[in-house]
C-alpha cells in the first residue's frame, strides 16, 4: 500500500499570503496524484489531478507541482474562501486507493 | 448539471446491515466508474471500494473486504453500497463520487453531499 504523508498538518497564513503543501508518497506514483478541498460540512472538490492540470472551475491561483514521490500543492494568494482541509490522492498502485491525511489552512 | 445523491444513512447496531444508494443525474452514468469514499467523524478521507462502469470489476479496501458489496444499476443510474456485519469503526460519512479518467490517471471529479452511518449500541 502507498503511504501518503502530508505537511505540515496545520499551516497558518493570512489572506494574500502564499500557501505551499507538501504531499510525499512512501513510494513512486508518477504523475497518478490529485489534490482535493474540503471545507466543513461539505464534501471534497477536486482542485488538481494528474499532478499538475487544474480541474474545470478552479481558479488559476492555485496550482500543483512535482512527480515520483513529492508532490506541492501552492496557492499563490489567499483568499478568504481557500481556508480548509486539503488532501492528496494516488491512483498509481492500487488497489487500495490513498489519500493523506489532510493538511488544515487556516487563517492566521 | 452533475448531481449525485446519497440516501439517507441510519443509525445502526453493531452487526447489523445497511444498504445505501447512489442516484446519479446530469451525465451518462453507465460511461463511468463509481467510487464510495468514507470519512470517520473528525478524521480524514478513506476510500472504501470502486466498481467498473459495467459492474465486471469492483475493488475494495481490506478493512472491508468480505462485509461490503458495492454495485450498480445503470438502468437507474444508481450505485450501491451493502454493509453487512457492521462495526463501530465503520460509523463514517460516506460519499458516493464519480471517477473521471485522463489519459494518465483517474481521479473523483463529482461527489455527492454524503450520509452518515452511525453504528452503535
Amino acid at each position: 500500500e502507498i503511504v501518503l504523508t502530508q505537511s505540515p498538518v496545520t499551516l497558518s497564513l493570512s489572506p494574500g499570503e502564499r500557501a505551499t503543501l507538501s504531499c510525499r508518497a512512501s513510494q513512486s506514483v508518477s504523475s497518478y496524484l490529485a489534490w482535493y478541498q474540503q471545507k466543513p460540512g461539505q464534501a471534497p472538490r477536486l482542485l488538481i489531478f494528474d499532478a499538475s492540470n487544474r480541474a474545470t472551475g478552479i481558479p488559476a491561483r492555485f496550482s500543483g507541482s512535482g512527480s515520483g514521490t513529492d508532490f506541492t500543492l501552492t496557492i499563490s494568494s489567499l483568499e478568504p474562501e481557500d481556508f480548509a482541509v486539503y488532501y492528496c490522492q494516488q491512483r498509481s498502485n492500487w488497489p487500495p486507493i490513498t489519500f493523506g491525511q489532510g493538511t488544515r489552512l487556516e487563517i492566521k | 448539471e452533475v448531481q449525485l445523491v446519497e440516501s439517507e444513512g441510519a443509525l445502526v447496531q453493531p452487526g447489523g446491515s445497511l444498504r445505501l444508494s447512489c442516484a446519479a443525474s446530469g451525465f451518462t452514468f453507465g460511461s463511468y466508474w463509481m467510487s464510495w469514499v468514507r470519512q470517520a467523524p473528525g478524521k480524514g478521507l478513506e476510500w472504501v471500494a470502486n466498481i467498473k462502469q459495467d459492474g465486471s470489476e469492483k475493488y475494495y479496501v481490506d478493512s472491508v473486504k468480505g462485509r461490503f458489496t458495492i454495485s450498480r444499476d445503470n438502468a437507474k443510474k444508481s450505485l450501491y453500497l451493502q454493509m453487512n456485519s457492521l462495526r463501530a469503526e465503520d460509523t463514517a460519512v460516506y460519499y458516493c463520487a464519480r471517477e473521471r479518467c485522463s489519459s494518465t490517471s483517474c481521479f473523483n471529479d463529482f461527489w455527492g453531499q454524503g450520509t452518515l452511518v452511525t453504528v452503535s449500541s
